[in-house]
């Protein structure tokens, strides 16, 4: 069964409202959980990694004052995209790190968000 | 991380085996093989990875050059559920380390 889960997995929104997108990891724990967006026949891009109990690390490029993240558990971070518009459209996929000696990582199912 | 270059599609038939190529020549002593594949609108899923012996599990295998700067996964006997887009990353098998997706080989297994 799945062992990351995403919510939602689809939203439609207004353009300038502030949408939440939620990843939890079901039966382990994660200190470190990543967040990718891919648009329309690309491939994955990595947005930012969060870590639990500390500001996230966003790559070159992204406005961390655009995607919120917080990282509050150790099973769940989110990622607020704030003032969203049209261009934030886009398929946003978390990973999570399993923390314990398996050390593997595992995707979510990915949620489609679309800014009208 | 080292650069991967895979071609960008691929057609196979099904039942018939597939083999996906993968150039990593900048690759690392320390750095790993993945295979994950993206089937439309679903987060990746992991395939295999390996070092530098060949690995086999339940969905695939896969081979690596002595040199270690290429790799072939290969689909046994593929089926129209394998349809997808299979990404070749290579990277240090570090706890928590980023996996960076290149463009990858998008699959197509025809009846």
């Amino acid at each position: 069964g799945a062992v990351v889960s995403q919510h939602p997995s689809w939203v439609i929104c207004k353009s300038g409202t502030s949408v939440k997108i939620e990843c939890r990891s079901l039966d382990f724990q994660a200190t470190t959980m990543f967040w990718y967006r891919q648009f329309p026949k690309q491939s994955l891009m990595l947005m930012a990694t969060s870590n639990e109990g500390s500001k996230a690390t966003y790559e070159q490029g992204v406005e961390k004052d655009k995607f919120l993240i917080n990282h509050a558990s150790l099973t769940l971070s989110t990622l607020t995209v704030t003032s969203a518009h049209p261009e934030d459209s886009s398929f946003y996929i978390c990973n999570v790190r399993r923390e314990d000696s398996y050390n593997e990582q595992f995707f979510g199912p990915g949620t489609r968000l679309t800014v009208l | 991380d080292a650069k991967t270059t895979q071609p960008p599609s691929m057609d196979c038939a099904e039942g018939r085996a597939a083999n996906l190529p993968c150039n990593h020549s900048t690759i690392s002593g320390n750095e790993y093989v993945y295979w994950y594949r993206q089937i439309h609108s679903q987060g990746p899923q992991y395939i295999i990875h390996g070092l530098k012996n060949n690995e086999t599990n339940e969905m695939a295998s896969l081979i690596i050059t002595e040199d270690r700067k290429s790799s072939t996964l290969i689909l046994p006997h593929a089926t129209l559920r394998d349809t997808a887009v299979y990404y070749c990353i290579v990277r240090v098998k570090a706890a928590g380390n980023k996996l960076t997706f290149g463009g990858g080989t998008r699959v197509l297994v025809k009846p």
